[in-house]
């Protein structure tokens, strides 16, 4: 059983570039959460996928935006991007109705210069 | 809305010293509460989690008991080991629908041998 994958590990992007990061759910999951972490701070809720459509969004604008393949991977996508969004960006996966288990992969290291 | 207050750190411990970190909550209706762990570099492992007042969660040693009177998940362990050093996120489901995950600010504890 393999855990949940992210990717890249780190990324070095310019103020109003666009970025795409990607995850791959743990084995038989079906729903995944994006969470940005910023340095010395606990994790925000960005989007959550179910069934390839957003069920939920945390307080983040829409230049954040995110896709849920058939096989369950995600991407999450930031255009125009800001110095603060530099961040660790996690994914979680966990299975429908099942809440109180979610799984985090690594995360990506952002970096906006 | 929900949220998730920790106990200030940076914590610095003797190996075999006990631990506490304090945990309070604000939330509506019933949430579940998590203790994670993130070492350094890695993304976040769930350490121990309790769905329900007075349940009790524990793991590797550490330990923490819902108390709804007192709206409050305390993180403790008897004799910490210098592999204990991470930072530790308190956390609630918010099951609003899209059941995220609202994490305190977290709290680095390094423990010296």
């Amino acid at each position: 059983e393999t855990g949940v994958t992210q990717s890249p590990t780190h990324l070095i992007k310019t103020r109003g570039q666009q970025v795409t990061l990607r995850c791959s759910s743990q084995s038989g999951h079906n729903t995944v959460s994006w969470y940005q972490q910023a340095l010395g701070q606990g994790p925000q809720f960005i989007f959550q996928y179910y069934r390839e459509e957003e069920n939920g969004r945390g307080n983040f604008p829409p230049r954040f935006s995110g896709l849920q393949f058939p096989n369950y991977s995600s991407e999450l996508n930031v255009n125009a991007l800001e110095l603060d969004d530099s961040a660790l960006y996690l994914c979680a996966s966990s299975i429908s109705g099942n809440w109180n288990e979610q799984f985090f992969g690594p995360g990506t290291r952002l970096t906006v210069l | 809305g929900d949220s998730v207050t920790q106990m200030e750190g940076p914590v610095t411990l003797s190996e075999e010293a006990f631990l506490t970190i304090n945990c309070t909550y604000t939330a509506t209706g019933y949430p579940s509460l998590f203790w994670y762990v993130q070492y350094p570099g890695e993304g976040l492992q769930l350490l121990l989690k309790a769905t329900k007042a007075d349940d009790k969660g524990s793991n590797k040693g550490f330990e923490a008991t819902y108390r709804k009177e007192t709206t409050s998940f305390h993180l403790e362990k008897g004799s910490v080991q210098v592999s204990d050093s991470a930072v530790y996120f308190c956390a609630l489901s918010d099951q609003g629908g899209s059941e995220k995950l609202v994490f305190g600010k977290g709290t680095k504890l390094t423990v010296n041998p």
